[in-house]
């Protein structure tokens, strides 16, 4: 069975500083992997996933993550953090239609 | 178009009662999964229902049942509440079709359940 780790509990980081979310998974033949996050009292928003092709994926708010096969790895990274990115993230693997979740990180953003 | 909606948005339960949770996906979408999330335990899959049948199941008792409408529309049923069961209960819609694990999953806000 799938499993994914998500190495740090707890991130805080100054505004406008860079960030990384760290994330990795166990190894298989082929792996959907996804970046979800969650604000106060909702529920899960995609941040952005990788099926296949570029191992470099993007979101429309600046988050980017990189597959890395070699290293199981598909960390999330942000240039540039913004007060508001402050939320709950969760990595997860598809296995064979439901998602296996990592145990969150929370980022905090401090002015 | 209207997103996933999750009913009721809170609920308090007494142990040994039993509870339904529903959920409605997203216009068009024939497949909804059920995750329960709590913070000693994380986001654990339950379930998932596509057009009518359970085609997935996590590893939870048989207290946790499920079962989708005609509509898609899905509703979880818990038995005989434990203190344990408290949870948020989160409800994901997706398209269901093609090969699977890449249909993107679209969830609702989620029930908060409180088992005293």
């Amino acid at each position: 069975a799938q499993s994914v780790t998500q190495l740090d509990s707890q991130v805080p980081v100054f505004e406008e500083a860079p960030v990384e979310l760290r994330c990795n998974y166990s190894s298989s033949v082929s792996v959907y992997l996804f970046w979800y996050v969650q604000y106060p009292n909702q529920g899960l928003q995609l941040l952005l996933k990788y099926l296949s092709g570029s191992t470099l994926v993007e979101s429309i708010n600046g988050f980017e993550a990189e597959f890395n096969k070699s290293q199981t790895s598909f960390h999330l990274r942000k240039p540039s953090v913004h007060i508001s990115d402050t939320a709950e993230y969760f990595c997860a693997v598809s296995d064979g239609g439901k998602l296996i979740f990592g145990q969150g990180t929370e980022l905090s953003v401090k002015p | 178009k209207a997103g996933v909606t999750q009913t009721p948005r809170y609920l308090i339960k007494t142990r040994g009662q039993q509870v339904t949770l529903s959920c409605s996906p997203i216009s068009g979408h024939r497949s909804v999964s059920w995750y329960q999330q709590t913070p000693g335990q994380g986001l654990q899959f339950l379930f998932e229902y596509f057009s009518e049948t359970q085609r997935n199941k996590g590893n939870f008792p048989g207290r946790f049942s499920g079962r989708q409408f005609s509509n898609s529309r899905s509703e979880m049923n818990v038995s005989t509440l434990e203190l344990g069961d408290s949870a948020l209960y989160l409800c994901a819609s997706s398209s269901g079709v093609g090969p699977t694990g890449i249909n993107e999953q679209y969830f609702g806000p989620g029930t908060r359940l409180t088992v005293t």
